[in-house]
């Protein structure tokens, strides 16, 4: 079956810190991968996609790689902020409708 | 911003009363979602519509009951609710079945649910 598997939070970094969370995932044939983000209080926010093998999303300073050989997709950033605080969800679209979600990672980045 | 609209953004209500939760979405996309969130966990997928047919029940109990009135509009209706029914209630859209675009799920800020 399909799913995705994260690394168990929380992860707690200071500021400036390099960020990883890890994700791998298991599907048949070709999804597509996506990172959530979830600030308190707030619904789920796409950070970035990859709808392919070696393709690389990236926004706000985050990116994560597509690797088919690995089934990874790993959340990295170089530089995290206070307001990078916040749950990800790792999570891959099958078959157009079907979305599988992580169990969520926390981030706490202190001052 | 989000581009899908859900309100209330809260809600309380008895086990004996019947509410609804309204969510919209202005971006042409023809498969909308439901899922539940509770604290701590990742989304739930409840039901899913695709041009505006219920494609997708996960097993949701009769109690909740989804409504899809036109293209742009989804409901939850909620009768006789369970405390622990209690839950983040988040609405979604996408396109459908464009692979050219590479379907991306786009949730609304949620509605939070009290059930007492």
């Amino acid at each position: 079956g399909n799913s995705v598997t994260q690394m168990e939070g929380p992860v707690t970094l200071s500021e400036e810190a390099f960020l990883t969370i890890n994700c791998t995932y298991t599907a048949t044939g070709y999804p597509s991968l996506f990172w959530y983000v979830q600030y308190p209080g707030e619904g789920l926010q796409l950070l970035l996609k990859a709808t392919k093998a070696d393709d690389k999303g990236s926004n706000k300073g985050f990116e994560a790689t597509y690797r088919k050989e690995t089934t990874s997709f790993h959340l990295e950033k170089g530089s995290v902020q206070v307001s990078d605080s916040a749950v990800y969800f790792c999570a891959l679209c099958y078959n157009f409708n079907k979305f599988y979600f992580g169990s969520g990672t926390k981030l706490n980045v202190k001052p | 911003d989000t581009e899908v609209t859900q309100t209330p953004k809260h809600l309380v209500m008895g086990m004996t009363n019947k509410k609804s939760l309204k969510c919209e979405q202005h971006m042409g996309h023809r498969a909308m979602y439901w899922y539940k969130q509770k604290a701590k966990k990742p989304p739930e997928l409840m039901f899913v519509y695709s041009y505006e047919k219920l494609s997708i029940n996960e097993s949701v109990p009769s109690r909740f009951s989804p409504e899809c009135p036109n293209s742009s509009l989804l409901n939850l209706h909620l009768h006789a609710l369970q405390p622990e029914d209690s839950a983040l209630y988040l609405c979604a859209s996408s396109h459908s079945q464009d692979r050219d675009r590479g379907n991306t799920i786009y949730f609304g800020e949620g509605s939070w649910l009290t059930v007492v």
